[in-house]
């Protein structure tokens, strides 16, 4: 079946330092990757997608590439700031229009 | 604005009490869905619906009812049946093409 599985958190890390959240899933076919954001209280929000195999999606500093070779769709920052403390979830879209989602990535940025 | 719309933000209830929560949508999406969410875990499927009077069950559905008269509207009923109904409730919805999802913001219920 498909499935997403991400890094377990928390993370943290200071200002400025390089952030990776991993993220691999298992499906068959050719999913549609995501990565949403989380803020204390509040829904998700798109964060960045990718739809086809090699696509970089972007968004806000933060990139994502479909890995259709690793099923990977790991989530970086070259430089965090405390305002990107949030909970992170990988996500994917199939057949049947059912989405799967990660458990989630808290990630605390420190000064 | 398009957008969805959950209502109210937060909801009190008392033990053996049914209670709807409330999700609207003008982005003229087909698909709408239901999720869970507890404490420090991810999102769990309760409910969905890819058109108007349809939907299914998602992986924690008991204890929970849906309708979709409208395309706009997608409510969910708390019934006494679900045991532990105490989460942070998550609707949102998808033009049904694998694309993403879009989220409300959100309701928070408490049992009392």
């Amino acid at each position: 079946g498909n499935s997403v599985t991400q890094m377990e958190g928390p993370v943290t890390l200071s200002e400025e330092a390089f952030l990776t959240i991993n993220c691999t899933y298992t499906a068959t076919g050719y999913p549609s990757l995501f990565w949403y954001v989380q803020y204390p209280g509040e829904g998700l929000q798109l964060l960045l997608k990718a739809t086809k195999a090699d696509d970089k999606g972007s968004n806000k500093g933060f990139e994502a590439t479909y890995r259709k070779e690793t099923t990977s769709f790991h989530l970086e920052k070259g430089s965090v700031q405390v305002s990107d403390s949030a909970v992170y979830f990988c996500a994917l879209i199939h057949a049947g229009n059912q989405f799967y989602f990660g458990t989630g990535t808290s990630l605390t940025v420190i000064p | 604005d398009g957008g969805i719309t959950q209502s109210p933000k937060y909801l009190f209830r008392k033990e053996g009490q049914n209670v709807t929560l409330s999700c609207e949508q003008n982005l003229n999406h087909d698909a709408m869905y239901w999720y869970r969410q507890d404490p420090g875990q991810g999102l769990r499927l309760i409910y969905y619906s890819q058109i108007v009077n349809d939907f299914q069950k998602g992986d924690i559905a008991e204890g929970y009812s849906v309708s979709r008269e409208k395309k706009e509207s997608f409510p969910l009923t708390v019934t006494s049946a679900q045991k532990n109904p105490t989460a942070f409730y998550l609707c949102a919805s998808s033009n049904g093409v694998r694309t993403e999802a879009f989220f409300g913001q959100g309701t928070r219920l408490t049992v009392v």
